[in-house]
C-alpha cells in the first residue's frame, strides 16, 4: 500500500502562470481533502471531495482556485494565475469514509514557489 | 470557529528528558488528534483520543483529554534526537453534517531535542 501520493514535490511557477497538484488517495479509500499550509502555521482546510463530487469547498478562495476528483486518476487541486500569496505546502489526505474514520492518512505535500 | 492552540510554541530538551505540549480548543469535538510534522515533510498521525475518554497511551506517548477545560496535552517521555519535529493537535467536530469531517489544525509546538 503506497499510502498517500501527490507530485510534484516541489513546484516552482511565476507569477501569472497556473499550478496543478495532483494526488492519488491511498487504495480503498474515495474521499480526498485538501489543505494548505503556510510558512509557520497550521494546515488549514481547503476542500473535500469525492469521486466526480466536491463535497464541501468552503476553504478554497472563490477566484483563481479549483479542485476535481475524477472518477478515473488523481485528484487535481488547479490554482490559476498565481500570486506570491499562493506560496505555500498543499496537502492532501485521505480517508475510506467520512464518519467514523480514525484520522486521516496524509501525503507528503506539494510546496509550491511563486516567484 | 474551534481552533486547536498549542503551548508552548517552541520547547527544546536534553535526549532522555521528558516533553509536554498542551492543546486548547474551544467548542465540542468528536476527537482529537495529535500529529507530527518532520522539518519539509508531510504531517504523520500518531494518537487520537476520543471525546469519552481522557487518557490514552501509545508507545512512549501518552495523551490525556480534559473536556471541561478544553484541553488535551502530549507527552513523549524518554525523548530522542529523532523526535525532534513540531506537533500539532486537530479537533473534529462534534456536530454531524456539512464540515464535521474538517480538521481544524493549531500552529503547532516546535520540539527540539538536543542530543
Amino acid at each position: 500500500n503506497a499510502g498517500v501520493m501527490q507530485n510534484p514535490r516541489h513546484l516552482v511557477r511565476r507569477r501569472g502562470q497556473e499550478a496543478r497538484l495532483r494526488c492519488s488517495p491511498m487504495k480503498g479509500h474515495s474521499h480526498v481533502y485538501w489543505y494548505r499550509q503556510l510558512p509557520e502555521e497550521g494546515l488549514k482546510f481547503m476542500v473535500y471531495l469525492q469521486k466526480e463530487n466536491i463535497i464541501d469547498e468552503s476553504g478554497m478562495p472563490k477566484e483563481r482556485f479549483s479542485a476535481e476528483f475524477p472518477k478515473e486518476g488523481p485528484s487535481i487541486l488547479r490554482i490559476q494565475q498565481v500570486v506570491r500569496g499562493d506560496s505555500a505546502a498543499y496537502f492532501c489526505a485521505s480517508s475510506p469514509l467520512t464518519q467514523g474514520f480514525d484520522g486521516y492518512t496524509f501525503g507528503s505535500g506539494t510546496r509550491l514557489t511563486v516567484v | 470557529s474551534q481552533q486547536g492552540e498549542e503551548d508552548p510554541q517552541a520547547l527544546s530538551i536534553q535526549e532522555g528528558e521528558n516533553a509536554t505540549m498542551n492543546c486548547s480548543y474551544k467548542t465540542s469535538i468528536n476527537n482529537l488528534q495529535w500529529y507530527r510534522q518532520n522539518s519539509g515533510r508531510g504531517l504523520v498521525h500518531l494518537i487520537l483520543i476520543r471525546s469519552n475518554e481522557r487518557e490514552k497511551h501509545s508507545g512512549r506517548l501518552r495523551v490525556t483529554l480534559d473536556t471541561s477545560k478544553k484541553s488535551s496535552s502530549l507527552l513523549i517521555t524518554a525523548s530522542r534526537a529523532a523526535d525532534t519535529a513540531s506537533y500539532f493537535c486537530a479537533t473534529r467536530a462534534a456536530y454531524s453534517g456539512a464540515g464535521s469531517y474538517q480538521l481544524t489544525f493549531g500552529k503547532g509546538t516546535k520540539l527540539s531535542v538536543i542530543p
